[in-house]
Parts: structure tokens; sequence; C-alpha cells
């Protein structure tokens, strides 16, 4: 099975600050990363796809990069909106892993 | 407009049987696949199972492997999730997904709501 491993698991940040999430793959997942976003008692909400395809309707602050096994997730300029937690994703294989959650708080 | 919404969940004894649906609405159900994802409380995201849109293929994570059954029903346009032997472990808030196309390796777009089932210890 592949393991999704995100660091860090929380992270502080303010309104207006460029933030970076980091998502490892125990093997290679060639590109076939997802992002989600959680707010409490919601259900996630898909950011990214194919590890930096922006989701429709979803602002262009967010993006993605990586390939392989590391990706990462920016937020260029945070919004009060943005606090939440963020999940990776791979779907290169079955089980389709999640990462453990990075919260940003 | 797609509308995903589970039932089902409840108190269930460790050792017993429940069986989840989600009934989906708003887009054409044949042609996307479906998958089961839960979140125990407090808890992250698990992907649970996954089924095609034609059915002929299912995954499921090891940790439900041989107790729980995926399955569909193209014509009432549900999704259900059988679930045998149940644990304490299982407890959680089970989703229903929507992917963004047939297959199960692939993103998913659209989530219900859950539906909680409880394990006690």
């Amino acid at each position: 099975d592949i393991q999704m491993t995100q660091s860090p698991s929380t992270l502080s940040a303010s309104v207006g600050d460029r933030v970076t999430i980091t998502c490892r793959a125990s093997q290679s997942i060639t590109d076939w990363l997802a992002w989600y976003q959680q707010k409490p008692g919601k259900a996630p909400r898909l950011l990214m796809y194919k590890a930096s395809s922006l989701e429709s309707g979803v602002p262009s602050r967010f993006s993605g990069n990586g390939s392989g096994t590391e990706f990462t997730l920016t937020i260029s300029s945070l919004q009060p909106d943005d606090f939440a937690t963020y999940y990776c994703q791979q779907y290169n294989n079955s089980p389709f892993n999640f990462g453990q959650g990075t919260k940003l708080e | 407009e797609v509308q995903l919404l589970e039932s089902g969940g409840t108190l269930v004894q460790a050792g017993g049987s429940l069986r989840l649906s989600c009934a989906a609405s708003g887009f054409t159900f044949s042609i996307y696949a479906m998958s089961w994802v839960r979140q125990a409380p407090g808890k992250g995201l698990e992907w649970v199972s996954g089924i095609s849109g034609s059915g002929a293929n299912i995954y499921y994570a090891d940790s439900v492997k041989g107790r729980f059954t995926i399955s569909r029903d193209n014509f009432k346009s549900t999704l259900d999730l059988q679930m045998n032997t149940l644990r304490a472990e299982d407890t959680a808030i089970y989703y229903c997904a929507k992917r963004t196309g047939i297959a199960v390796a692939g993103t998913a777009d659209f989530w219900g709501q859950g539906t909680l089932v409880i394990v006690p210890s």
C-alpha cells in the first residue's frame, strides 16, 4: 500500500501569509494526487487534482506542485475562509489513501 | 444540482451488521464511480471502498476487506455499503462521494453530508 505523509500536522499562520503544506508518498504516484479542504462539521471539498490542476470554483490563491513522491499545496495569501484542515490523497493505486491532515490555524 | 444523501447510520453493537445507503440525484449516476470515505471522531479521512460506474470494478481498504461489501443500483441511483462484523474502530461518519469519472481511481468532486455509525466498545 502507498502511505501518504503530510507535514506539518498543524500550521499557525495569519491572514495574508503565504503557506505551504507538504505531502510525501511512500512510492511514486506520478501526479495522481488530490488536495481537499475540510471545515469542522462539513464534508471535504476538492481543491486540486492531478497535483497541480485547480478544481472549478476554487480561488486562484491555491496552487499545487510536485510529481513522483513529493507534493506541495500553497496558499499565496491566506484569507479568513482558508483556516481549515487540508488532506492530500493519492489515486494512483488502491487503497486510495489520504494523508493524516494538516490543520491550518 | 448534484445531491448525495446518506442514510442508515445508527448505534450497533460490536459484531453486528448495518447497511448504509446513499441516494444520488442531479447527475447520470451510472457514468460515475462512487466511493465511501469515513472519518472517526476527531480523526482524519479514511478511504473505505470504491466501485466503478458499471459496478464491475470494486476496491476495499485492508481494514474492511472481507467485512464490508459495496454495491450500487444504477436504475435506482443508489449506492450501498453492507457492513458486517462491526468493530469499535468502525465508529465514524461515513461519507458517500461521487468520483469525477467512471473509474474508481479518481478524485471526489461531490460529497454527501455523512451518516454516523457508532459501535460501542
